[in-house]
């Protein structure tokens, strides 16, 4: 069945430092790639998306690209900050339902 | 205004009881979910609802049951809560079933905590 691969945490930075998160996912068909965020204490909320091959999701200085070729979908930042802390999750869309990765702690230190 | 909203927020109960957590979304969707995330935030889906019916029911155990009077809300009923019921439990909407394009809009999350 489709699933998701991120790297294990935490990952734990300096503020202004680069960031990657790896993901990648195994799928029928054409799925479409998430990442979502959840803040400490709260519910998870979309961070990005990118619905077919080649497209770049990005937003608040985050990016990720869905490649085919190598079945990834993972997730960068140039700078991040204290206020970037939290578990991202990568996930999968296919026809009805997300499936989530294991999610990856990010704590950030000023 | 909350887009998604549960109740109660923290839920600290004893083995044998039997809960209940409620979700109302009024962002006009047809599709709610419940999420169970473990300790290790590791989140499964347990039910999606669509208009009202039945879609994905993940291997739950028969002690949980959801329950959609209509769109906008679905509630999820514990019967003789176990210890490994512990975790916190997310309601999510969607526009529609489909997962291909669909952004999911999750709720604050209801700790529960079984003694």
């Amino acid at each position: 069945g489709d699933s998701v691969t991120q790297m294990e945490g935490p990952v734990t930075l300096s503020e202004e430092a680069c960031l990657t998160i790896n993901c990648t996912y195994t799928a029928t068909g054409y799925p479409s790639l998430f990442w979502y965020v959840q803040y400490p204490g709260e519910g998870l909320q979309l961070l990005l998306k990118a619905t077919k091959a080649d497209d770049k999701g990005s937003n608040k200085g985050f990016e990720a690209t869905y490649r085919k070729e190598t079945t990834s979908f993972h997730l960068e930042k140039g700078s991040v900050q204290v206020s970037d802390s939290a578990v991202y999750f990568c996930a999968l869309g296919n026809t009805d339902k997300l499936i989530f990765g294991t999610g990856t702690r990010l704590q950030v230190f000023p | 205004d909350t887009a998604v909203s549960q109740t109660p927020k923290y839920l600290v109960t004893q083995m044998g009881n039997d809960k209940s957590i409620k979700c109302e979304q009024n962002l006009g969707h047809d599709t709610m979910y419940w999420y169970k995330q473990d300790s290790k935030k590791f989140l499964k889906i347990m039910f999606s609802y669509n208009n009202k019916e039945l879609i994905i029911n993940e291997t739950v155990p028969n002690r949980f049951s959801p329950k959609s009077p209509d769109k906008a809300h679905l509630n999820l009923h514990i019967n003789s809560l176990e210890l490994g019921d512990s975790a916190v439990y997310f309601c999510a909407s969607s526009l529609m079933l489909t997962g291909l394009k669909n952004i999911q809009y999750f709720g604050a999350g209801t700790r529960l905590s079984v003694l």
